[in-house]
């Protein structure tokens, strides 16, 4: 089974500028998450979201961050325009979107963003 | 609000000694509670997972952990390190009511083993 999958593994702008980082998740997978991971912190989740819906965006930037998931499959992350604290890796998620108990998350490898 | 806190950011030990990451939760009402493991460019991998029943719980790679409800506590173990256990380490929570889809994390501790 193919886990989760991010591009580009690696990116470095200039402040100001802006940034997209893409994420396919598990096939069957309903629910998908982003999360930020800043140096010596654990990971923070930016938003949730539910086939094409959103869940959860409280902690979402969202002067600056704008994330989608239009076909309910694959979703982008986009950040305009970048700031220096933006730096981090930033973490895509799937599960399976069970209601009650547990629903497992699977991380992807993480898209680490630096920002100069 | 929950949180989480992961006692030592850094953690060495020996190869063969034993291993003990320490994680405490603050909330009224017990979470479900987890351990990832990351290594170096690599995404989260779960450990282990505490949801209900026996309070001892067994993960991958000859970890556990325990939750202790008196001490709002569900600390990592594992007998013998081995040095491919060299790695950070994350507990997180999340609510058993309402939107599970919110992990919390603390910090993490980053395990050094030392041949």
């Amino acid at each position: 089974e193919a886990g989760v999958a991010q591009s580009p593994r690696y990116k470095i702008i200039e402040k100001r500028q802006s940034v997209a980082f893409w994420c396919n998740p598990i096939s069957g997978h309903a629910t998908l998450y982003w999360y930020q991971q800043i140096l010596g912190q654990g990971p923070k989740l930016l938003i949730q979201f539910q086939n094409n819906g959103v869940v959860d965006d409280s902690q979402l930037p969202k002067d600056r961050f704008s994330a989608e998931r239009l076909k309910g499959v694959d979703s982008t992350l986009k950040i305009q325009p970048a700031k220096l604290e933006d730096s981090a890796v930033y973490l895509c998620a799937s599960s399976l979107g069970l209601a009650g108990g547990i629903d497992e998350q699977y991380f992807g490898p993480g898209t680490r963003l630096t920002v100069t | 609000a929950q949180s989480v806190t992961q006692l030592g950011s850094h953690v060495s030990v020996s190869e063969g000694a034993l291993v003990l990451l320490r994680c405490n939760y603050s909330s009224s009402v017990p979470p479900y509670l987890f351990w990832y493991v990351q290594y170096p460019n690599q995404g989260l991998q779960l450990l282990l997972k505490y949801t209900t029943g026996a309070t001892l719980v067994k993960g991958i790679n000859g970890f556990e952990a325990e939750f202790k409800k008196s001490e709002t506590s569900f600390h990592l173990t594992k007998p013998s390190a081995h040095m491919s256990d060299a790695a950070e380490y994350f507990c997180a929570v999340t609510p058993r009511s309402g939107s599970q889809g919110n992990l919390i994390f603390g910090k993490g501790t980053k395990l050094s083993v030392k041949p």
